[in-house]
């Protein structure tokens, strides 16, 4: 199966920028997935990438795909108190439509 | 609104009880979820469904047993509850592949705590 390695923690300033950074091991993945998981609630999808795509931008987000390097990772300009939260990468199993998940980074943003 | 609902947020078994998890998606999804969340091992799935009736074992379905006997409702049993399935179980829906991004939908959360 899939390997996605995240690192466990991230601690920024509120205004800088926070960059979460992932790898995965199948190169056949066609959707890569960022889920936010706020405390005491389930995850919610924060933003996702097709595989033929290099960078999408959503706002204060930005993910970058480096399908050579089978490596992606999360921007988010402008960090708030409010994005604390459990970020994590979940590249699809190639053709199965089903994410495996990172074990998760916590993003801790103090003032 | 999309919704996953899972009967209990916080559940406390005994050591050998039979435990039922109950989920319910009221999003007309095809495909429904297990899933453990356990403190520095991220999400590990369970089992999952494509259809009514049809399971596939994940990546950890020793111990654990699913029923889907309507769209919309997949429960996970614990047959004989262990310490070491003390955990956060999220359960997640998504529509089927065909026009679909494959994004999952999660309820809350039920955290068991077997004693």
């Amino acid at each position: 199966g899939e390997d996605v390695e995240q690192s466990l923690f991230l601690s920024v300033r509120e205004g800088d920028s926070s960059v979460i950074n992932c790898t995965y091991t199948d190169s056949s993945s066609t959707y890569l997935y960022w889920y936010k998981q706020e405390p005491g609630a389930g995850l919610q999808l924060l933003t996702y990438i097709f595989s033929n795509m290099d960078m999408k931008q959503d706002q204060r987000l930005t993910v970058l795909l480096n399908k050579k390097d089978k490596h992606l990772s999360l921007r988010i300009a402008d960090t708030q108190t409010g994005d604390s939260a459990i970020y994590f990468c979940a590249p699809e199993e190639g053709g199965s439509y089903i994410p495996t998940f990172g074990r998760g980074t916590s993003l801790i943003v103090h003032p | 609104d999309v919704k996953v609902t899972q009967s209990s947020r916080y559940l406390v078994k005994r050591t050998g009880e039979k435990v039922f998890l109950e989920c319910v998606q009221d999003m007309d999804h095809e495909n429904m979820f297990w899933y453990r969340q356990d403190p520095g091992l991220g999400l590990r799935l369970i089992y999952f469904s494509y259809d009514v009736k049809m399971k596939e074992k994940g990546d950890i379905p020793e111990g654990y047993s699913v029923s889907r006997e309507k769209k919309e409702r997949f429960s996970l049993i614990l047959e004989s509850a262990s310490t070491n399935q003390t955990s956060m179980y999220l359960c997640a829906s998504s529509p089927s592949s065909q026009g679909a991004t494959g994004e999952l939908f999660f309820g809350e959360g039920s955290r068991l705590t077997v004693l």
